[in-house]
């Protein structure tokens, strides 16, 4: 069964420094991973996808992730965090693309940005 | 191209009715997906229909049910509704051809039962 692990229930940077969100999943099969961010009050916003093509993968906002199959990991990292950051971000695992498709999701980290 | 939307946006319930809720994919998706998040258990998926039809469902009782007419639109059902049930409900669409098989969310319907 597929499973999402997210390191920190909440992080706090300050603007200008180096974002970090940790992403660790289990999957029986090569999995299909996501990173969604929810701002208050809305749904959930895709910011990139691991499409098994490439490793490190540039998504919205100048968020990238880097797929590592020997770690289980796909961590989202932004070199330079901007107040207009701060949001919860999901990770997110399928283990099918086609009609088995259905997201499970990390418990959900929360991003502070400090001035 | 309009995203997905879900209405109503925001619903009050007491305990015992049941609700309707509605969502419209983006056009062209044939895929609609439910998930319910709520603080204590996160996100979790309900189920998934693509071509009216369910072909996936999550681990919730048979209170909760849904549908999707032809043109893809799709409803979801809770009956008998219990407190446990206030969450945001969210709606999600997906092209059916590879490699489009991310989802789109669309903003929530948040219910709230009394």
């Amino acid at each position: 069964a597929q499973s999402v692990t997210q390191l920190g229930s909440h992080v706090s940077v300050s603007e200008g420094a180096l974002v970090l969100l940790r992403c660790n999943y289990s999957s029986s099969v090569p999995p299909y991973l996501f990173w969604y961010v929810q701002y208050p009050n809305q749904g959930l916003q895709l910011l990139l996808k691991y499409t098994s093509a490439a490793t490190l993968v540039k998504g919205i906002n100048g968020f990238e992730a880097e797929f590592k199959k020997s770690e289980t990991s796909f961590h989202l990292t932004k070199p330079s965090a901007h107040m207009s950051d701060a949001a919860e971000y999901f990770c997110a695992v399928s283990e099918s693309g086609g009609s088995n498709y259905k997201l499970t999701f990390g418990k959900g980290t929360l991003l502070t940005v400090n001035p | 191209k309009a995203g997905v939307t879900q209405t109503p946006r925001y619903l009050i319930k007491t305990r015992g009715q049941q609700v309707t809720l509605s969502c419209s994919p983006i056009s062209g998706h044939r895929s609609v997906s439910w998930y319910q998040q709520t603080p204590g258990q996160g996100l979790q998926f309900l189920f998934e229909y693509f071509s009216e039809t369910q072909r996936n469902k999550g681990n919730f009782p048979g209170r909760f049910s849904g549908r999707q007419f032809s043109n893809s639109r799709s409803e979801m059902n809770v009956s008998t509704l219990e407190l446990g049930d206030s969450a945001l409900y969210l709606c999600a669409s997906r092209a059916s051809n590879w490699p489009d098989y991310e989802q789109y969310f669309g903003p929530g319907t948040r219910l709230t039962v009394t």
